[in-house]
């Protein structure tokens, strides 16, 4: 599996857009590139997803480099709910998607 | 949406007690996971199942057991717990027919072993 590699913090105001950078430099071409954020006192949440290019869902984007060697989480209009610790793991699907791991993430503090 | 539900919230136990940690998950999941997590070390895959009956090893399976009695039940096991095991447990299930496999996560155990 491809280890990636996160800024540990990043600080941001309400209403902010927010860029999370991942490199996974050794991804494999089966793997699939996942991020989650997990808040105080409950489970990580799952987030988005995506192989290459440009994925959007109702809470962020993601986009990833022409060499899938460099994925950015967008968080558009950041409230202090957002505040967080984001994970991006890669995980190859073809072996079901159990073999995940995490990381240390990147602790988003979000100021009024 | 995924409902994991973990059993108990907090546990406090001594070394060498015998733990058990439960989960269910009431999705029809296939895959279920224990992960560990660990101040500066994030989640660590202990074990994980793909069906009743089925365990597969993680990452850091040593001094844990777990049996997947159901489709909904998982169970994490500790025979001879020690302090080195005090951490937040988190159980998660998905399913390996949907396109996503993402994970859906209980809302932890911490379990402090003295």
């Amino acid at each position: 599996l491809a280890k990636t590699t996160q800024p540990p913090s990043m600080e941001a105001y309400e209403g902010q857009e927010v860029n999370v950078s991942c490199s996974h430099t050794n991804i494999a071409t089966s793997e699939y590139i996942y991020w989650y954020r997990q808040v105080p006192h409950q489970g990580p949440q799952f987030i988005i997803q995506g192989y290459k290019d440009y994925v959007v869902n109702e809470v962020a984007s993601l986009f990833i480099s022409a060499d899938r060697k460099l994925s950015t989480l967008s968080l558009p209009w950041v409230s202090l709910r957002d505040a967080a610790v984001y994970y991006c793991i890669v995980t190859d699907l073809g072996t079901g998607g159990y073999k995940v791991v995490f990381g240390s993430g990147t602790r988003l503090l979000v100021s009024p | 949406e995924a409902a994991v539900t973990q059993s108990p919230r907090n546990k406090v136990t001594v070394t060498g007690g015998n733990v058990t940690l439960s989960c269910r998950q009431t999705n029809s999941h296939n895959y279920m996971y224990w992960y560990r997590q660990d101040t500066g070390h994030g989640l660590r895959l202990i074990h994980y199942s793909y069906g009743a009956g089925n365990l597969q090893i993680g990452d850091v399976p040593d001094g844990y057991k777990a049996t997947r009695t159901t489709q909904e039940d998982f169970f994490l096991l500790l025979e001879l717990a020690s302090p080195s095991q005090t951490s937040l447990y988190f159980c998660a299930s998905s399913d390996l027919g949907q396109s996503s496999y993402e994970q859906y996560f209980g809302p932890g155990t911490r379990l402090t072993v003295l």
